[in-house]
């Protein structure tokens, strides 16, 4: 397996523009997981999903954000409209079943926002 | 709310030397511990898992403990290499709440 696949790796936007990140779970995984890196805040879940309902969202920040998972082998995550305060550096993630098992993440989407 | 906090956030160290990293929880009702390796620009590796029933698991030269009740965890790096060198991270719960990090630089 080619493991988690995120695109773009980087995205450079202004603000205001709309920014779409994408994912590509492992075949066969039941959760995947969106997180957030920053220097001041390190990594923070921002949602997840379990057979693509979304189960907690509760790391959003904003209504700015949102995620989707339209079916098992596909996920976004959705800003609009962007804000500098956005650019991080988000990780998508997935897992065969949660706790008990490990999770893979992708290599990451960085975002800067102009 | 869960707080994991790593210490410290940096070290460095010569090549061969046994090592030992650090994470704290609050909330010792945990479901699990888990250590990723962070190298710079890319994702997490997943480098041990600690379900709460166990104390301990070992992998290689790696080596983690668990200790619930005192909120602990610690990852022993045995005769460190260069290629060691990356970012150190604890996560904790099945939901994972991650600490900060510990940058290990091994010098040559």
């Amino acid at each position: 397996d080619a493991g988690v696949i995120q695109s773009p790796r980087h995205e450079v936007t202004e603000m205001g523009q709309e920014v779409t990140l994408r994912c590509k779970p492992i075949s066969g995984h039941d959760y995947l997981f969106w997180y957030r890196q920053t220097m001041m805040r390190g990594l923070e879940l921002l949602i997840y999903f379990n057979n693509n309902v979304p189960i907690d969202d509760s790391g959003m920040p904003e209504d700015r954000f949102s995620a989707k998972m339209p079916n098992a082998s596909f996920s976004t995550l959705k800003i609009q409209p962007s804000e500098p305060r956005d650019s991080a550096v988000y990780f998508c993630a997935s897992s065969l079943r949660q706790g008990s098992d490990t999770q893979y993440f992708g290599p990451g989407t960085r975002l800067t926002v102009l | 709310k869960q707080e994991v906090t790593q210490i410290p956030a940096a070290l460095s160290v010569p090549e061969g030397e046994n090592l030992v990293l650090n994470c704290s929880f609050t909330d010792s009702a945990i479901y699990n511990l888990q250590w990723f390796r962070q190298d710079p620009g890319k994702g997490l590796t997943s480098l041990l898992l600690i379900q709460s029933s166990q104390r301990e698991q070992t992998s290689g030269r790696l080596n983690a403990s668990l200790d619930k009740s005192s909120g602990r965890s610690t990852l022993y790096i045995a005769a460190s290499q260069p290629g060691d060198s990356a970012t150190y991270l604890c996560a904790v719960g099945a939901q994972l709440v991650f600490g900060k990090g510990t940058k290990l630089t091994v010098n040559p």
